[in-house]
C-alpha cells in the first residue's frame, strides 16, 4: 500500500506563474519529508525538505508547507521557469533509514 | 561536490543470467540505498545498508541481494534475472545533518533491461 501519495501525474504551468506540487501521506510516525527533482536520464536531485516541527520551509524560488493534521505536504514554485520542468517525487521517512517515495507528478512550465 | 557513481548507464541480460549492478559514493556516507524505479510506481526500496557488511531488506526484495564489503561500494545483485526486473535501478547515499536532517544523493541510474 501505497503510504505516500501524488495523485496528480502530470502539470502545466504557464512561464511566471505558481506550480503547486501536492503529496498526500497515511503514515503519522513519519516526521521529515523531501522533494526530489528528477530530470530524464539523471538520478533524483535533492530540492527542499521540511521537519515535522516546521510548517513551511523557504528556498528561493521554493517553499514547502506541511499540514500534519491533514497529512499533507506541497511544493511552490515561484516564479516557475522553463528550467523547473521535470518529474518531482515527494518522499518521507521516520527514522532516517527508510524513505517511502509518491509515484512523481510531471511538471511542464510553458514558455 | 558529493558523487555516487553507478558501473553502467545501460544494461542488456538474458532471462537467468546473474547481474551485478555496482554502486561507489565518495562521501564516506554510512547508509546506502538501492532503488527501482518503474513508470506510475515512483521509487522503491530494495535493500538499505547502514554499515559495511550490514544489510536490511527494503519493500521488493525478492530476487535480489546485496554486498556491502567496503564503505563506499553497494552492489545490487539479481540472482537470476527475469523480464520483471527490468527497470531503472537507482542507488542512492544518505548525508545525516544536524537537527536530524537527511539528504539522499543519487547515482544518475542504470536501466537494465533483460530480455
Amino acid at each position: 500500500d501505497q503510504q505516500v501519495k501524488q495523485n496528480s501525474p502530470s502539470l502545466s504551468v504557464q512561464e511566471g506563474r505558481i506550480s503547486i506540487l501536492n503529496c498526500d501521506y497515511t503514515n503519522s510516525m513519519f516526521d521529515y519529508f523531501l522533494w526530489y527533482k528528477k530530470y530524464p536520464a539523471e538520478g533524483p536531485t535533492f530540492l527542499i525538505s521540511i521537519s515535522s516541527i516546521k510548517d513551511k520551509n523557504e528556498d528561493g524560488r521554493f517553499t514547502v508547507f506541511l499540514n500534519k493534521s491533514a497529512k499533507h505536504l506541497s511544493l511552490h514554485i515561484v516564479p516557475s521557469q522553463p528550467g523547473d520542468s521535470a518529474v518531482y517525487f515527494c518522499a518521507a521517512t521516520g527514522t532516517g533509514n527508510q524513505f517511502y517515495f509518491g509515484t512523481g507528478t510531471s511538471l511542464t512550465v510553458i514558455p | 561536490d558529493v558523487k555516487v557513481t553507478q558501473s553502467s548507464r545501460y544494461l542488456v541480460k538474458r532471462t537467468g543470467e546473474k547481474v551485478f549492478l555496482e554502486c561507489v559514493q565518495d562521501m564516506d556516507h554510512e547508509n546506502m540505498f538501492w532503488y527501482r524505479q518503474d513508470p506510475g510506481l515512483g521509487l522503491r526500496l530494495i535493500y538499505f545498508s547502514y554499515d559495511v557488511k550490514m544489510k536490511e531488506k527494503g519493500d521488493i526484495p525478492e530476487g535480489y541481494s546485496v554486498s556491502r564489503e567496503k564503505k563506499e561500494r553497494f552492489s545490487l545483485i539479481l540472482e537470476s534475472a527475469s523480464t520483471n526486473q527490468t527497470s531503472m535501478y537507482l542507488c542512492a547515499s544518505l548525508r545525516e545533518g544536524g537537527q536530524e536532517t537527511y539528504e539522499q544523493y543519487f547515482g544518475p541510474g542504470t536501466r537494465l533491461t533483460v530480455t
